[in-house]
């Protein structure tokens, strides 16, 4: 079945620090591949996407692109604020009925000044 | 509504008590999806629907889990019984076309159920 690996957390970094998040999937096909943030206190949210191989998502300064030759979908950001102290998690969309998302289990960020 | 909505956002119950979680998604959304996220893991998929139809309802872990959305808008989930091991966040969510949730789904705060 479709599975998500991400890596785990929490990851402590300095502001303005580069920031990359590592996921990658197992999945029939190529499905759609996502990342939603929590934010503390609120709810999930979706920061970006990509649909098809090479794509790239991009949103806030964040970016991942869907490689297709290495089933990942990695997360980045040149210069991390304290503000983007979250819960990141990557996930994909089954290819079959394109309505169930697999969640990786998530990554903490976790942004001092 | 402006946003997917979740009641309550809090649930404490003794084990045994049956329970009914709301959710009332975005106005007009057609597909409204319900997922479950223990402590310190992702979202797990319970079950969804299009318009009032029950689509798949394969993510349910038992019989004590049921789902309906009888009107195409407001959706229920209730656990029969409950245990322990129910305790978690359960998070609904809706989208705007059937089976086609390459737009990203918009999700409620969730209801955190505790079993005590």
């Amino acid at each position: 079945g479709d599975s998500v690996t991400q890596m785990e957390g929490p990851v402590t970094l300095s502001e303005e620090a580069f920031l990359t998040i590592n996921c990658t999937y197992t999945a029939t096909g190529y499905p759609s591949l996502f990342w939603y943030v929590q934010y503390p206190g609120e709810g999930l949210q979706l920061l970006l996407k990509a649909t098809k191989a090479d794509d790239k998502g991009s949103n806030k300064g964040f970016e991942a692109t869907y490689r297709k030759e290495t089933t990942s979908f990695h997360l980045e950001k040149g210069s991390v604020q304290v503000s983007d102290s979250a819960v990141y998690f990557c996930a994909l969309l089954d290819t079959g009925t394109a309505s169930k998302l697999t969640f990786g289990t998530g990554t903490r960020l976790q942004v001092t000044l | 509504g402006a946003g997917v909505s979740q009641s309550p956002r809090y649930k404490v119950t003794k084990r045994g008590q049956d329970v009914a979680l709301r959710c009332d998604p975005i106005s007009g959304h057609v597909s409204l999806y319900w997922y479950r996220q223990a402590l310190g893991q992702g979202p797990e998929f319970l079950t969804y629907f299009n318009y009032e139809a029950q689509q798949d309802k394969s993510g349910l872990p038992n019989d004590r889990f049921s789902a309906e959305r009888p009107e195409g808008s407001i959706s229920t989930l209730t656990i029969q019984r409950t245990e322990q091991r129910d305790s978690a966040m359960y998070r609904c969510a809706s989208s705007s076309v059937p089976n086609r949730g390459s737009g990203g789904y918009t999700f409620g705060s969730g209801t955190r159920l505790t079993v005590v």
